[in-house]
């Protein structure tokens, strides 16, 4: 069974920093991409960031590029997301979801539970 | 910028057939797959639909999806509707940059 288990969230104050991360489990975790969709509260989803199998290249919404850095340890089976200069519209459920690879054809099929931020003074 | 438009609300009664709409805002629906999830109340999404019209395992047949090059619209059809349908729903296609783009959310009431 494919799991993600999401840490890290919290409130943090604008301007700081925190560092989320997920734990997979269930699946060979070196062949797949990994994304972070985040959903502000009462609010729809939003597509944040997404790292290739090998940790090779990045992608990042426009909203968040210079902030926010995603990184993955394929011997840890984790993907991690560094978010640095937080602001108040950062506010939001952070997922992690797995990506395309091995077998799955398709991004997005599997969700962690989510992981809160709170960004306020 | 690439955007996915969807109504922000429907409603149905049980056992009828609804169907939610995901307009792109510019190019063709059909360059990039489109797929579906649905959101319970205090759920993650789960993924209903994927490469326009495909089910993942687990997901019951009432569930469909499509596309309409005329109209650059693509479209989830949930058939015998159940109480339990009754949730938020997302379609997701992707922009000229291959990044992934979420269309608003439809919120499903079954009454």
């Amino acid at each position: 069974e494919v799991q993600l288990v999401e840490s890290g969230g919290g409130v943090v104050q604008p301007g700081g920093s925190l560092r989320l991360s997920c734990a997979a489990s269930g699946f060979t975790f070196r062949r797949h991409w990994m994304h972070w969709v985040r959903q502000p509260p009462g609010k729809g989803l939003v597509w944040v960031s997404r790292i290739e199998s090998d940790g090779s290249t990045t992608s990042y919404a426009d909203s968040v590029t210079g902030r926010f850095f995603i990184s993955r340890d394929n011997a840890k089976n984790t993907v991690d997301l560094q978010m640095n200069s937080l602001r108040v519209d950062d506010t939001a459920v952070y997922y992690c979801v797995r990506g395309v690879g091995g077998k799955v054809v398709t991004d997005f099929d599997s969700w962690g539970q989510g992981t809160l931020v709170t960004v306020s003074s | 910028n690439f955007m996915l438009t969807q109504p922000h609300s429907v409603s149905e009664s049980p056992g009828k057939t609804v169907t939610i709409s995901c307009t792109g805002s510019s190019g063709s629906i059909a360059s990039n797959y489109v797929q579906w999830f649905q959101q319970r109340p205090g759920s993650a999404p789960t993924l209903v639909i994927y490469e326009d019209d495909h089910r993942p395992s687990g997901v019951p047949d009432r569930f469909s999806g499509s596309i309409d090059t005329s109209s650059n619209s693509a479209s989830l059809t949930i058939s015998g509707l159940k109480t339990e349908d009754e949730a938020d729903y997302y379609c997701q296609s992707f922009d000229g940059s291959s990044f992934a783009v979420f269309g608003g959310g439809t919120q499903l009431t079954v009454l």
